[in-house]
């Protein structure tokens, strides 16, 4: 079956550190992955997406690489600020005759101290 | 200008009850989704639609039940509401297939949060 395993939380670093959260996947099909995040209070934001191997996914200074050979996907940011405090999502969708369902990892708090 | 909205925002209830949550998406899509975020933050999908047909149907009990009355709206209604059903639920939507052949992004409401006392 799908699932997606992200390393617990929360992750707590000072203002201006490089933040990793490691997501790995298993999957029947070739699967597109994405990262979302949701703000203390709001709903889901898609933050990127790669959808075939060796794709890097980009937005707002986060960065994940699709790496098929080690079924990862993890996020990285180079200097974290406090407004990036919030709850990040892994999730992968694999093509099942068109009847697509996003399976997520149980979600990773940050929080980013000043 | 809102993708896909979601009313009300906030429902308080008390058991026994009846409620309904409503979804609409000013997108385009094809396909709606519901997904319940228990209080640890899992997310979980229960039910979608793809032109207001039931596509996905999770081990959701039979208390909920989602309508389609057209492929731009997607609602929820829980009869008999439980204590455990307190949670947020999120609609969303996409399409079924983006560039490429690729299932396309899912694009997510704000959340009702569901309080059962």
């Amino acid at each position: 079956g799908n699932s997606v395993t992200q390393m617990e939380g929360p992750v707590t670093l000072s203002e201006e550190a490089f933040l990793t959260i490691n997501c790995t996947y298993t999957a029947t099909g070739y699967p597109s992955l994405f990262w979302y995040v949701q703000y203390p209070g709001e709903g889901l934001q898609l933050l990127l997406k790669a959808t075939k191997a060796d794709d890097k996914g980009s937005n707002k200074g986060f960065e994940a690489t699709y790496r098929k050979e080690t079924t990862s996907f993890h996020l990285e940011k180079g200097s974290v600020q406090v407004s990036d405090s919030a709850v990040y999502f892994c999730a992968l969708i694999a093509p099942a005759g068109g009847y697509n369902k996003l399976i997520f990892g149980a979600g990773t708090r940050l929080a980013v101290h000043p | 200008d809102t993708a896909v909205s979601q009313t009300p925002k906030y429902l308080v209830t008390q058991m026994g009850n009846d409620k309904s949550i409503k979804c609409e998406q000013n997108l385009g899509h094809d396909t709606m989704y519901w997904y319940k975020q228990d209080s640890k933050k899992f997310l979980k999908i229960m039910f979608s639609y793809n032109n207001k047909e039931l596509i996905i149907n999770e081990t959701v009990p039979n208390r909920f039940s989602p309508k389609s009355p057209d492929k731009a709206h997607l609602n929820l209604h829980i009869n008999s509401l439980e204590l455990g059903d307190s949670a947020v639920y999120f609609c969303a939507s996409t399409n079924t297939l983006g560039g490429a052949g690729r299932p396309d992004t899912q694009y997510f409401g704000p959340g009702t949060r569901l309080t059962v006392l």
